[in-house]
């Protein structure tokens, strides 16, 4: 099975601009979560999508926002860029159903770099 | 208000010894927990799970111990290896809920 997928790797944007991440989950999940790893910081929770609705939201600014299609595969913009949102963006997919659905699988991340 | 707190930054150990990891949290809601691998610039790697029925899961040299009464897990690698040396994270979540609260991490150096 392939695992979680993010595009681009890398991106380099200027305040002011909006940007888009990309993030395909694993065959078969349908849950898809979204964090911000800023140097020595843990993983600061944006939200969480499953089937198509926005299921759980972190304490994010509005210009932080996503969506997930029908192929679960999700989206998160962010509009406005500010210097503080130069990160690591994460993107996690899991099982649907149970016990299993709380582990989540990492994707390899986007490194943002705003300037 | 942080639920999940791993209180050491950083764990230095002799490759060959244990390592061992700790997380405490004050959610008593909380009934399944995680443990996590990271390196730099990748994302987490699932490590090792263990839920609130049991006590210990063991699996290879990872083995996660959970004391509910004092709210503390703990990550045990042994034998530490320098494929080891990454950021340890722990995560918990209460039931019903998907969503993960995790700590702050812990950087673990294996010294060769």
């Amino acid at each position: 099975k392939a695992g979680v997928t993010q595009t681009p790797r890398y991106l380099i944007k200027t305040r002011g601009q909006q940007v888009t991440l990309s993030c395909s989950p694993i065959s078969g999940h349908r849950s898809v979560s979204w964090y911000q790893q800023t140097p020595g910081q843990g993983l600061q929770f944006l939200f969480e999508y499953f089937s198509e609705t926005q299921r759980n939201k972190g304490n994010f600014p509005g210009r932080f926002s996503g969506r997930q299609f029908s192929n679960s595969r999700s989206e998160m913009n962010v509009s406005t860029l500010e210097l503080g949102d130069s990160a690591l963006y994460l993107c996690a997919s899991s099982f649907p159903m149970g016990q299993l659905s709380k582990t989540q699988y990492f994707g390899p991340g986007t490194r943002l770099l705003v300037l | 208000d942080q639920q999940v707190k791993q209180n050491s930054p950083s764990l230095s150990v002799q490759e060959g010894r244990i390592s061992i990891l700790n997380c405490d949290y004050t959610n008593s809601m909380f009934d399944y927990f995680l443990w996590y691998k990271k390196y730099p610039a990748e994302g987490p790697t699932f490590l090792i799970s263990i839920s609130s029925i049991k006590d210990k899961n063991e699996d290879g040299r990872f083995t996660v111990f959970l004391n509910k009464s004092a709210k503390h897990l703990s990550l045990h690698i042994v034998p530490s290896q320098p494929g080891d040396s990454a950021v340890y994270f722990c995560a918990a979540s209460a039931r019903r809920d998907y969503q993960l609260i995790w700590g702050a991490g812990t950087k673990l150096i294996i010294k060769p």
